[in-house]
């Protein structure tokens, strides 16, 4: 059974930091496309960032610089490592498995339950 | 980066309905268009990928077309279960943005 699971999320003042953590089970992280995708309370979805099969990293551009994607094979796990962080940062942050096609995405085919991330003074 | 943009972005609609929703990209992204369903609380859920394929599991009521920049999610006769919000998502660029939403109420 294919499982995510994230952590790592809570209060932070502006300007701090966060490391979310999504342990995966039933599949090989490290062979597959990985996104984290967050919602604002109240708003809708807004892609964030994704990690590629063969490494390569990708991010919003409301994001770029300040957020950044990894994982680690041997524990079969994605991270988002946050800093200097918004208050418009505050959201749940879900994180997902991306289906390949041969030219493009197909979807995201499994998300976590998320993690609150809150920002506030 | 390529927008997207849902209509209607809420609407009612009641049990035994058809019901559709169209999405419409900012340029071309061919067939690379994914539906998601979303309840109060609960992560989203993968519907239709690829503009028509139905995700495995997904109820055969749930239906999808279009191509290049305009697109529909039809489902062909509304469930109690069905009230919820719906996403499509471009999957063509790297920045995979989705739409506003749908919100679809009794």
């Amino acid at each position: 059974e294919v499982l995510l699971v994230e952590s790592g999320g809570g209060l932070v003042q502006p300007g701090g930091s966060l490391r979310l953590s999504c342990a995966a089970s039933g599949f090989t992280v490290s062979d597959n496309f990985m996104s984290w995708v967050r919602q604002a309370p109240g708003k809708g979805l807004e892609w964030v960032s994704i990690i590629y099969s063969g490494g390569n990293t990708y991010y919003a551009d409301s994001v770029k610089g300040r957020f950044t994607i990894s994982r680690d094979n041997s524990k079969n796990t994605v991270y988002l490592q946050m800093n200097t962080l918004r208050p418009e940062d505050a959201a749940v942050y879900y994180c997902t498995r991306a289906m390949e096609g041969i030219a493009g995405g197909l979807g995201f085919d499994y998300w976590g339950q998320g993690t609150l991330v809150i920002v506030s003074s | 980066d390529i927008q997207m943009t849902q209509s209607p972005s809420s609407l009612s609609a009641s049990v035994g309905d058809r019901l559709t929703i169209t999405c419409r990209a900012s340029q071309t992204i061919n067939n690379y268009l994914n539906w998601y369903q979303q309840k109060p609380g609960k992560a989203p859920k993968l519907l239709i990928y690829a503009a028509s394929a139905l995700q495995s599991g997904v109820p055969s009521r749930f239906s999808g077309s279009g191509s290049g920049t305009d697109f529909t999610l039809t489902i062909s006769s509304l469930q109690p279960e069905d009230f919820a919000t719906y996403y499509c998502q471009q999957s063509y660029s790297i920045s995979r943005t989705f739409g506003q939403g749908t919100k679809v109420e009794i």
